[in-house]
């Protein structure tokens, strides 16, 4: 059973860097066909997603982002993150990390999710 | 505003039928890209409930079925129980992202 795990301060203060880190138990990051993906939900909000680092190493970040957004893995502790510079009070939200499975046709879907963590920028 | 556009709220009472739409464009669902959704009750992460327009994960109950036609996807459940009173997305691919765009979430709430 895949199990993802979100860490990371729970709070950052405005212009600042947020980072978090997705530690992946029950199978390897680096072996399969999966999108290990961010994906963020603002209190009351719609569900965004940030991006995604495919299982071959290629990268692909929603372009509302792309210019803060960095993502990186570590395959030897099997952790993907996210760093988020410049962050305002709008990047307060829940961070899920999530694995995506890709379908048939193209795209994927999301079978294994974080529990999320919350991130609150506030100085 | 979402590209994917739910319905804000749905509500049904036990026993019945009630169907969540989900409508796209020419650059996700329209473009033949598969049409997925999820189960968020509050304060937990969003869960898997059908994948590939159609198809249930192991453990999700038969009440849940979804289809997809042209522009659009929708989410039926029949039976509805008190335990089905969440939040439901639609999700699905689209070209202008390269990456997954989600619906605006509909609230089900069971009479």
């Amino acid at each position: 059973q895949v199990q993802l795990q979100e860490s990371g301060p729970g709070l950052v203060k405005p212009s600042q860097t947020l980072s978090l880190t997705c530690t992946v138990s029950g199978g390897s990051i680096s072996s399969g066909s999966y999108y290990w993906s961010w994906i963020r939900q603002p209190a009351g909000k719609e569900v965004e997603w940030i991006g995604h680092i495919y299982t071959s190493g290629s990268i692909k970040y929603n372009p509302s982002l792309k210019s803060r957004v960095t993502f990186s893995v570590d395959t030897s502790k099997n952790q993907f993150s996210l760093k988020l510079r410049s962050v305002t009070v709008a990047d307060t939200a829940v961070y899920y990390c999530a694995r995506g499975s890709r379908v048939a046709a193209a795209g994927y879907y999301f079978d294994y999710w974080g529990q999320g963590t919350l991130v609150t920028v506030s100085s | 505003q979402s590209v994917l556009t739910q319905p804000a709220s749905v509500s049904g009472a036990p026993g019945q039928r009630v169907t969540i739409s989900c409508t796209g464009s020419t650059s996700n669902i329209g473009a033949g890209y598969d049409v997925h959704w999820y189960q968020q009750l509050p304060g937990t992460a969003p869960k898997l409930l059908i994948y590939a327009n159609n198809n249930r994960p192991s453990g999700v109950p038969d009440r849940f079925s979804g289809s997809k036609s042209g522009t659009s996807a929708s989410l039926a459940i029949t039976g509805l129980q008190a335990e089905d009173e969440a939040e439901y997305y639609c999700q699905s691919y689209d070209i202008s992202l390269s990456g997954s765009q989600f619906g605006g979430g509909t609230k089900l709430t069971v009479l």
